[in-house]
C-alpha cells in the first residue's frame, strides 16, 4: 500500500482479555518500530525490528506484551491478560533501513480496555 | 541514554506570525533528525529528515536546522496558518542499534 497499515483503527475490550493489533508497513521497507502514547502524554518505544536481526524489545513494559513480524513484512503486537492501563494509541511505523532514512507512521489503533 | 526536549511546551501565536520551535538532545552521535506533525486523535505526519551532515531542510514554510555538535535543532514555520495548529515533535536515531527517540512535543496554536 502507499502508507503504514494499522488494524484495527479502535478496539474496545474487557479486563483479562488478549488483543492484537496489526501492522502492515510500507511495501519493502526493513526497519519497523511499535510505540504507544497514553492521553496526553508523549511516545513510548516499545519494540523496533530491523530486517533479520534479533528484535530490541528493550520497551515493552511487562511480558504481558509481546510482538513478531513474520517473513520481514506483517508485525503483531500481542497485549495478554489486558489491564485498564494498557488504554492508550498504539503506533507503528518503518523505514527503508534504521539509518539515514525517513520513518513514516500509520494512523494508530486506538485500545480501551473497559 | 539519548533524551530529546522540546520547548516551550505549548505555544500560541496569531495568524501570520513567524514563529521558532525549539528541539535538544543530550547525544550528538547521531544518524539523522525528523520533524512530525500530530494532529488530535491522529497519527505522526513526517515534516523534515535532515541527516546528521546537513544542517537544514526546507520544505514549503517549514525550515529545520540542526547543529549537532551543540545537539540542538528548531523548525522554522513562516507565515503562520490556523491550520498549522497541532502538536509538533521531533526526534532523533542515534548511532548503534537504538529506536527513534522523542521530545515530547510542543503544543502549537494559531489564532485566527
Amino acid at each position: 500500500g502507499a502508507g503504514v497499515s494499522q488494524s484495527p483503527s479502535n478496539k474496545v475490550t474487557e479486563k483479562g482479555k488478549d488483543v492484537e493489533l496489526r501492522c502492515d508497513p510500507i511495501s519493502g521497507h526493513t526497519a519497523l518500530y511499535w510505540y504507544r502514547q497514553s492521553l496526553g502524554q508523549g511516545l513510548e518505544f516499545l519494540i523496533y525490528f530491523q530486517g533479520n536481526s534479533a528484535p530490541d524489545k528493550s520497551g515493552l513494559p511487562s511480558d504481558r506484551f509481546s510482538a513478531e513480524r513474520t517473513g520481514g513484512s506483517v508485525s503483531t503486537l500481542t497485549i495478554q491478560r489486558t489491564q485498564q492501563e494498557d488504554s492508550a494509541v498504539y503506533l507503528c511505523a518503518s523505514s527503508l533501513e534504521r539509518g539515514n532514512t525517513e520513518a513514516f507512521f500509520g494512523q494508530g489503533t486506538r485500545l480501551t480496555v473497559v | 541514554k539519548q533524551e530529546v526536549t522540546q520547548i516551550p511546551a505549548a505555544l500560541s501565536v496569531p495568524e501570520g506570525e513567524n514563529l521558532v520551535l525549539n528541539c535538544s538532545f543530550t547525544d550528538s552521535a547521531i544518524y539523522n533528525l525528523q520533524w512530525f506533525r500530530q494532529d488530535p486523535g491522529k497519527g505522526l505526519t513526517s515534516l523534515l529528515l535532515i541527516q546528521s551532515s546537513q544542517r537544514e531542510q526546507t520544505s514549503g514554510r517549514l525550515n529545520a536546522s540542526l547543529d549537532k555538535s551543540s545537539g540542538r535543532s528548531t523548525l522554522y514555520i513562516a507565515a503562520s496558518q490556523p491550520g498549522d495548529s497541532a502538536t509538533y515533535l521531533c526526534a532523533v536515531i542515534t548511532t548503534g542499534n537504538t529506536p527513534l527517540v522523542f521530545g515530547k512535543g510542543t503544543r502549537l496554536s494559531v489564532i485566527a
